[in-house]
Order: structure tokens, then C-alpha cells, then sequence
């Protein structure tokens, strides 16, 4: 079975600065996406970024990055010029397709930006 | 994009009592899910709603206490049967909609009294 895991539960980082949010999955799928959601105090969850494991290529959404590292299983968020608006739960997920099925969640880190 | 929403937004039920949540996207959509997310956790998916046949249900969720509806591509049902203090959680339905992309409702807070 696929597990995700976000080891930090909580970050915080100020205004106009880069966090990293880390996040490591484990599975035995050769062909897989990874996901980062973000859930803001509405609880609308919004997708912020997506990865295909075939690809070599890491994500970019703007101020939004990824660090890919398929062969250690790793796939951090960078959020680069922190904005208010950035503060939410931030959640990593894995699936085996692309269609919604077998998503796999991480446990989510609580991130704050700071004024 | 596909946009999701879901009714009610928030609810205080009683014990025993069985609760039936809405969801309605605005197009579309080949692939409808539900979740559930208890406090301070994250999301775990409760089953896939299929159109025009029974729902596809995840280890440790059964029919007789989430009964799923979806009459078509655009609707569906989460019920919650027979409820008790541990069902109080967030309800979320999501879709699949264009470019594969998944999208989620706003969720459907229940507190089990």
C-alpha cells in the first residue's frame, strides 16, 4: 500500500520569504502523480501543483515549485515571495492515475505566513 | 475547472438520526469521490461514486452506514446512517473534471450530538 508522509506538522515563515515544505512517499508503482493541495480556513481544498512521475521535469506554478527526487521518493513544495494568502494546511498526495482514484494523503503541515 | 457544490455547509445532528449531503458540480464528470476528514486530520477517501451502479467502497467503509447515490454524471449523495460523536468530521465530495485535474467542494461539516 502507498503511505505519504509530511514530517512537519507546522511551519511558519514570513511574508516575502521561501519556505519548503518537505513530503516522502512510498510505493512500488514505477508510473505514478503527486499532488500538493492546499486547504485555507474555508476548507476549499485547491490544488496547487501536480507532478507525473515519468517526468524528469520538475512542476512550476508560478511562485510554486516542486523538488522532485523520484529515487528518493521526495517530493517538497517550495513556495517562493510568501504571501498572506499562502496560509493554510498544505496537503501532499499520491495516486496511481490520474482519474481521482486510490488518492493517498499525507497528514498535512500547518502553514503559517507571518506579516 | 470544475466547480463543486455541496449542502449543507454545516450541520448539528442528533444521535441515531441518518443525514444525506448534496453534491452538484457544473458539469460533466466521469468521476465523483467522497471523503472524510476528522478534526485536525487529513482526508481519507470513504468511496467512488459510480453513475448507475453501486459505489465502489474503500477498506473500512460500508454501504449500510454511507449509502451513495449518483443518478448521473452532475449529482450525487453521501448519507450518513444511524450517526454517533465519532461521524462528526468534514464531508468532502470531488471530481474529476478537465484536464484530469481534481476538484473538491467546500466540505459538509457534521457535529454528532
Amino acid at each position: 500500500a502507498q503511505t505519504v508522509t509530511q514530517s512537519q506538522p507546522e511551519m511558519s515563515v514570513q511574508e516575502a520569504e521561501t519556505v519548503t515544505l518537505s513530503c516522502t512517499y512510498d510505493t512500488s508503482e514505477s508510473n505514478y502523480y503527486l499532488f500538493w493541495y492546499k486547504q485555507p480556513p474555508s476548507r476549499q481544498m485547491i490544488l496547487v501543483i501536480r507532478q507525473e512521475a515519468y517526468k524528469q521535469q520538475n512542476a512550476t506554478e508560478n511562485r510554486f515549485s516542486v523538488n522532485f527526487q523520484k529515487a528518493a521518493k521526495s517530493f517538497s513544495l517550495k513556495i517562493s515571495d510568501s504571501q498572506l494568502g499562502d496560509t493554510a494546511m498544505y496537503f501532499c498526495a499520491f495516486s496511481r492515475d490520474n482519474y481521482g482514484q486510490n488518492f493517498v494523503f499525507g497528514p498535512g503541515t500547518r502553514l503559517s505566513v507571518l506579516p | 475547472s470544475a466547480v463543486i457544490s455541496q449542502k449543507p455547509s454545516r450541520d448539528i445532528c442528533q444521535r441515531g438520526t441518518s443525514l444525506t449531503i448534496q453534491c452538484q458540480v457544473d458539469s460533466q464528470v466521469t468521476m465523483m469521490f467522497w471523503y472524510r476528514q476528522q478534526p485536525g486530520q487529513s482526508l481519507t477517501l470513504i468511496a467512488t461514486a459510480n453513475q448507475g451502479s453501486e459505489a465502489t467502497y474503500e477498506s473500512g467503509f460500508v454501504i449500510d452506514k454511507f449509502p451513495i447515490s449518483r443518478p448521473n454524471l452532475t449529482f450525487s449523495t453521501l448519507t450518513v446512517s444511524n450517526m454517533s460523536p465519532e461521524d462528526s468530521s468534514i464531508y468532502l465530495c470531488s471530481a474529476q473534471g478537465s484536464g484530469n485535474t481534481i476538484y473538491f467542494g467546500e466540505g459538509s461539516w457534521l457535529t454528532v450530538v
